[in-house]
């Protein structure tokens, strides 16, 4: 299994711009989210997704967008770039908790993004 | 709500001393905890994980958490220091409900010194 894959590692965009990262998991995970790490705050939760075609704000939802059209994948949209938004970016997935207690969540590698 | 409090942003300690992450919780129901680890340029890893099984949770690479109700704490340990462990650790909290959310507390960055 390669787990979680994210692309890209890093990007560049400049304020207004748009554009997706992308997440997807070759593990059957009902369960994905999106985190962003900023220094000094840990991470965030920006959406999660409990399965194809359902998704839900997390923490900081606001500039960012998702969808699930399939199990494998999760992509984060940013509609228009702004400089706040320049962060490190997580995908997580997990087994769902109802099915599987209190299963580990796996992470990817991460995108930096840098908004100038 | 649930939260973290992650005491102590920055921690050094020499190769072979005792290792002491602090982590104290916050949640008006039974919480489901956990410690993280983050390598440079990595993704996090999972180190352990307090269900209500038993209080005294043992990890990977020799790490180990205790749950303290009476506390409201759940303090990373490692008895002996490696270079290896050289990594910044998150404690988590599961929000609970149908869910898998969790709330990370803000990290604190170990260093160890040969």
């Amino acid at each position: 299994n390669a787990g979680v894959t994210q692309t890209p590692k890093f990007q560049v965009l400049k304020t207004g711009q748009s554009m997706t990262l992308q997440c997807a998991q070759d593990m059957n995970h009902e369960y994905m989210s999106w985190y962003r790490q900023d220094p000094g705050m840990g991470l965030r939760l920006i959406h999660y997704s409990v399965g194809a075609g359902i998704t839900d704000q997390g923490e900081v939802p606001n500039g960012y967008n998702v969808s699930r059209s399939t199990t494998e994948d999760f992509p984060l949209r940013l509609l228009s770039a702004a400089p706040s938004q320049t962060s490190v970016y997580f995908c997580a997935s997990s087994r769902d908790r109802i099915l599987a207690g209190l299963p580990e969540q796996y992470f990817g590698p991460g995108t930096r993004l840098t908004v100038t | 709500a649930q939260s973290v409090t992650q005491l102590g942003s920055h921690v050094s300690v020499s190769e072979g001393a005792l290792v002491l992450l602090r982590c104290n919780y916050s949640s008006s129901v039974p919480p489901y905890l956990f410690w993280y680890v983050q390598y440079p340029n990595q993704g996090l890893q999972l180190l352990l994980k307090y269900t209500s099984a038993a209080t005294l949770v043992k990890g990977i690479n020799g790490f180990e958490a205790e749950f303290k109700k009476s506390e409201t704490s759940f303090h990373l340990t490692k008895p002996s220091a490696h270079m290896s462990d050289a990594a910044e650790y998150f404690c988590a909290v599961s929000e609970g409900g149908a869910t898998n959310k969790l709330i990370f507390g803000t990290g604190t960055l170990l260093a160890v010194q040969s």
